[in-house]
Formats: structure tokens, sequence, C-alpha cells
């Protein structure tokens, strides 16, 4: 299982981009990258995945280090609505898997 | 949304008591998982399946058995609830087509 490292916590402010780290030394070569939230009082929503080179959706990018030992969860103009716990969690697609996620990082956004 | 249900959605129950909490899936994936959650903390794995009486521990399965007996329903039950299972639990499954984790609406379990 890969082990992750994130910040415990992090403030932005509204309408600004918001970069959140995630170190994930250990990933193997078939761990694709996943970015879950967790808004309060719900269950945790995907948010974005890769492999190796940068993706784009609606919701988000994520930045993916050459080497994949750490990525980057870009908010591009995070709103209120943004405020939650993200959690990254590297899994292979198919296969049996523990799949443990960390301790996540709280992000408060200031209106 | 993985058609995933959970039930009870809420339940009050006495210390040594048995309690059963269900995951119901309708769109046939392999993988299944338990999650609890405490408040002001992360999730944790408790049992996750891989097939039809295919099971294996988590990070936090003492006091938790599992049961998969078709793909649709996975079962996690605590044989005597103890207070310190109060919490919220999770189900979750993995699209093997996306690889997205979809998460059931949770079980609020509360051990007097």
């Amino acid at each position: 299982d890969a082990k992750t490292t994130q910040p415990n916590s992090m403030e932005s402010n509204e309408e600004e981009p918001v970069h959140l780290p995630c170190n994930h030394s250990t990933i193997s070569g078939t761990d694709y990258i996943h970015w879950y939230r967790q808004l309060p009082s719900q269950g945790p929503e995907y948010v974005i995945h890769g492999l190796t080179s940068n993706v784009n959706n609606r919701m988000a990018s994520l930045a993916i280090a050459e080497d994949r030992k750490s990525s980057t969860l870009i908010l591009h103009r995070a709103t209120l609505r943004d405020a939650a716990v993200y959690y990254c969690i590297p899994h292979i697609i198919q296969g049996a898997q523990k799949l443990v996620f960390g301790q996540g990082t709280r992000l408060t956004i200031n209106p | 949304d993985a058609g995933i249900t959970q039930s009870p959605r809420h339940k009050v129950t006495e210390t040594g008591t048995p309690v059963t909490l269900r995951c119901h899936q309708t769109e046939n994936h392999r993988y299944m998982y338990w999650y609890r959650q405490d408040p002001g903390h992360g999730l944790r794995l408790i049992h996750y399946s891989y097939g039809v009486k295919d099971t294996d521990k988590g990070e936090v399965s003492d006091g938790y058995s599992v049961s998969r007996s078709k793909t649709e329903d996975f079962l996690l039950t605590l044989e005597s609830a103890t207070s310190s299972q109060t919490s919220v639990y999770f189900c979750a499954i993995i699209n093997t087509n996306t690889g997205e984790l979809f998460f059931g609406e949770g079980s609020r379990l509360t051990v007097l």
C-alpha cells in the first residue's frame, strides 16, 4: 500500500487558486493517483485521477511530478462549496487491494 | 451515483448486542469496502471484498466480521457491539471501468 503525506489543513480565499500537495513516494508503477473530497456530513466523492500526465476536468486539475512521487490538486478558483477534506490515494484500477486513506487536508475557504 | 444503498442509515443500540449493517449495490461491481469514520478523523478501512465469499481484513478489523454471499450485498457485523464502535460507517465500491471509488451515504451507529 502506498503511503501518502498531506498537510493537515490549508486555508485560502474565495476565487483564488488553491494548490493541495500530496507526497506518495512509495507509489507503485501501476497505481493511479486518485483524489477524493469529503464535504461536511457526506461521504467522500471522486475528484480526479491520473497516471503520469497532468489531467483536467470540470472540478479541478491534477499535476503529477515527473517521478510520480508527488502530485498537486489544483482548484483554479475556489468557492465556499470547495471547503472540504481532500484525500489523495494511489490505487490500481482493477485488482484486490487494501484502500487505505490518510488523514487528508482540511481546506478552509474564506469569503 | 453507483447505485449504492446502505441500511440502516441510523441505529442506536446497546452494548453487547449484535448489529448488522448492509451495503447493497445494483451494478455488479466486484470490489466492495467498509470504512468507519470518527469525528474529526479520516476513513479507516475495516474489511474489503474482492468477490463473492472473498474478503480480507483492513486496518481496524477487530470486533467486526463481514460476509458476501452474493455480488450485490456486503454485510458488516458487529457480533457484540461496544461503545468504541460508535461511528459513521461508509460502504464503497470501485468502478473498475473508470477506477473511481463510489461511497454510500453512510450509516450512523450509536452504541450506548
